[in-house]
């Protein structure tokens, strides 16, 4: 069975910190792979995804960024946290193809103080 | 991807069958119709998605109708467990090796009374 793992579970940084946040997946190999944002009241938001490794691509310019170093890895950051990203941060990956449902993780909670 | 409307919110009791009403008026003919559900502080689960026909599995059964307009996702004997914000999406097919894109809305809230 896949399994999906986020990291930190949860986080508070203070504004212009740096930030990286971990997603692993086991079980399945070549999964795309995705980064969601949602502001705490707010609606879901597709940041990036990654159909293999070393290839992200943005969908939303958040002031962040994304990398796949490994094939069940994908990693999201930034050198410099705003207020504005705090928030919840998912992890989902799909199987190749189209009509592809996503299996979303557990989540990252991130308060920017 | 076309807009959907739903209800901002829905009551139900334990026990009953629910209906969930979604609207897709500019439904093209490539976009699926997917239902994800998501509680506070979790990742959205999966559903359910289909294109033309009803579609059924172990969570819920969806009805779409004949024009693709609208669908209603039924769910059997309702459960607390069943209580979330449910999201009707439409998600155009993907072109092999591009990922595909959700575009979630604000969903309808579903509750569920003992």
């Amino acid at each position: 069975a896949q399994t999906i793992h986020q990291w930190p579970v949860a986080e508070i940084k203070a504004v212009g910190s740096p930030l990286s946040l971990g997603c692993t997946i086991k079980g399945k190999s070549s999964p795309n792979l995705y980064w969601y944002w949602q502001a705490t009241g707010g609606t879901l938001q597709q940041l990036f995804y990654s159909i293999t490794v070393g290839q992200v691509e943005s969908v939303v310019q958040l002031n962040l960024s994304a990398s796949r170093p490994k094939d069940d890895q994908f990693i999201l950051s930034t050198e410099k946290l705003l207020l504005s990203h705090s928030g919840f941060y998912l992890c989902a990956w799909s199987l190749e193809g189209d009509y592809a449902e996503q299996f979303f993780g557990p989540g990252t909670r991130l308060t920017v103080l | 991807d076309a807009k959907t409307t739903q209800p901002d919110s829905m009551e139900s009791t334990e026990g009953e069958t629910v209906h969930l009403p979604c609207s897709h008026a500019t439904i093209s003919g490539n976009e699926y119709i997917y239902w994800y559900r998501q509680v506070p502080l979790q990742g959205p689960e999966y559903v359910t998605h289909g294109l033309q026909q009803n579609t059924t599995n172990s969570m819920a059964f969806l009805a779409i109708a004949s024009d693709r307009k609208s669908s209603t996702l039924i769910l059997p004997h309702v459960s607390l467990r069943d209580a979330a914000v449910y999201h009707c999406i439409l998600r155009v097919a993907m072109q092999q090796g591009t990922g595909s894109k959700l575009s979630f809305g604000k969903g309808a809230k579903l509750t569920v009374s003992p």
